[in-house]
Parts: structure tokens; C-alpha cells; sequence
């Protein structure tokens, strides 16, 4: 992978609980982000988290970040149907490009 | 303001015959980006424009694929001849600035049977 492993590579839950995804890269980095692809489709950023930062909330979503172990954790809470999807974390390389993990297929059985 | 916008949404062509995918970035941002995601697969960057010119094209498959970005406002993907392979979701994204997050379009599913 040019990024780096995310895990699991799929999570199935049931509504109401907690999920939790990995992600690991491989150079230094400004910042994190992560993506969120719906039913094949559209691309849409969730979060960014700066190395500076540790942890960083947006709704019920929780990010981590360990510059040290180069890794990042996306945690969602109160999962809902709708959180159904494919969840990719990216770094960026020069010129702006992003860089992607292998993503977490993310299945949430109501 | 209008997001960043992809057509057509989905294509469904045969092997051997040419596509052609359209972005328009959001009014203002200098930098496009095109990404694919193939077979459920991770996304991989393609190309990346400033303006017209080709920034970094490293990503680019082969010479079956060409990008362009005339006048430095919209940009199309040409895929010719297509390959079974070419299968997977065609994503845009721009960006005014490269430190700032990018705003992607719906992408365009391009089927090739």
C-alpha cells in the first residue's frame, strides 16, 4: 500500500454501539484526515487532526493521533444505520495529494 | 457557493471504446486533483493540476488515460480504449490552497463491460 495498513479492513455492528477503526502510515506528517465514501459513491472529509494534536471530537466522532507509533484511530460512537460505509484515513504529500489507507468497510445492522 | 461537481454520475461502456469524464472544481481553486478507487480497492491519486499545467501525473496508469484542464477551469479524463480493468469510481477533488482539506465531487462510476 502507498499509505500504510488500516484494521479491520471490515467491522460489522449493531446499532447503538461503538466503532472503532485503525489506520497506519509511513512518513511524517502535517495532518491526518479522514474520509468517509457512502454506497460507492462521493467522497466526504470528516475530520483533519494536526500533529500537533492528540485527539480531536467532531460530533460523535472521536479521532486519535500518535505521531510516535505513526497511527491513527477513528472512533464513532452511537452508531447509526446511516454510518454504513467505506471510512479511509489520508495523509498528504507533496503538491497537496492525498495519500490513502486501504480503508475500513464499516457495516451497521439496525 | 457550488461544491465541486462530476459527470456523468455513472457510465457504462465496453471494452475498447472511449469515456470521457468531466470535473468542475469550485470557482477560484487552482489546484485539481483526480483520484480512482478500483474494484473496492484503496483510492489512488492520479494527476493533479495547478491551472492548466500538469503538476504531478505520477498516478497515471498508462497512456490509455489523458487528462486536461484547458483554460484552467474545468478538467476532463479520457480513457481510450477502455479496459475491463478501468472499473471503479473516478473522484475530483480542488483546492484553493494545497494545505487545506479538499473538496471532493460525487464521482463519476465508470462500468466497462
Amino acid at each position: 500500500s502507498q499509505q500504510g495498513e488500516e484494521d479491520p479492513q471490515a467491522l460489522s455492528i449493531q446499532e447503538g454501539e461503538n466503532a472503532t477503526m485503525n489506520c497506519s502510515y509511513k512518513t511524517s506528517i502535517n495532518n491526518l484526515q479522514w474520509y468517509r465514501q457512502n454506497s460507492g459513491r462521493g467522497l466526504v472529509h470528516l475530520i483533519l487532526i494536526r500533529s500537533n494534536e492528540r485527539e480531536k471530537h467532531s460530533g460523535r466522532l472521536r479521532v486519535t493521533l500518535d505521531t510516535s507509533k505513526k497511527s491513527s484511530s477513528l472512533l464513532i460512537t452511537a452508531s447509526r444505520a446511516a454510518d454504513t460505509a467505506s471510512y479511509f484515513c489520508a495523509t498528504v504529500r507533496e503538491g497537496g495529494k492525498l495519500i490513502f489507507g486501504q480503508g475500513t468497510e464499516l457495516s451497521v445492522k439496525p | 457557493e457550488a461544491g465541486v461537481t462530476q459527470f456523468p454520475s455513472h457510465s457504462v461502456i465496453e471494452k475498447g471504446q472511449t469515456v470521457t469524464l468531466r470535473c468542475d472544481p469550485i470557482s477560484g481553486h487552482d489546484n485539481l486533483y483526480w483520484y480512482r478507487r478500483v474494484m473496492g480497492k484503496e483510492i489512488k491519486f492520479l494527476l493533479h493540476f495547478v491551472k492548466e499545467s500538469k503538476q504531478d501525473e505520477s498516478g497515471m496508469p498508462n497512456n490509455r488515460f489523458l487528462a486536461e484542464r484547458t483554460g484552467g477551469t474545468y478538467s476532463t479524463l479520457k480513457v481510450q480504449p477502455a479496459e475491463l480493468e478501468d472499473s471503479g469510481v473516478y473522484f475530483c477533488a480542488s483546492t484553493k490552497s494545497r494545505g487545506s482539506a479538499p473538496f471532493f465531487g460525487p464521482g463519476t462510476r465508470l462500468t466497462v463491460l
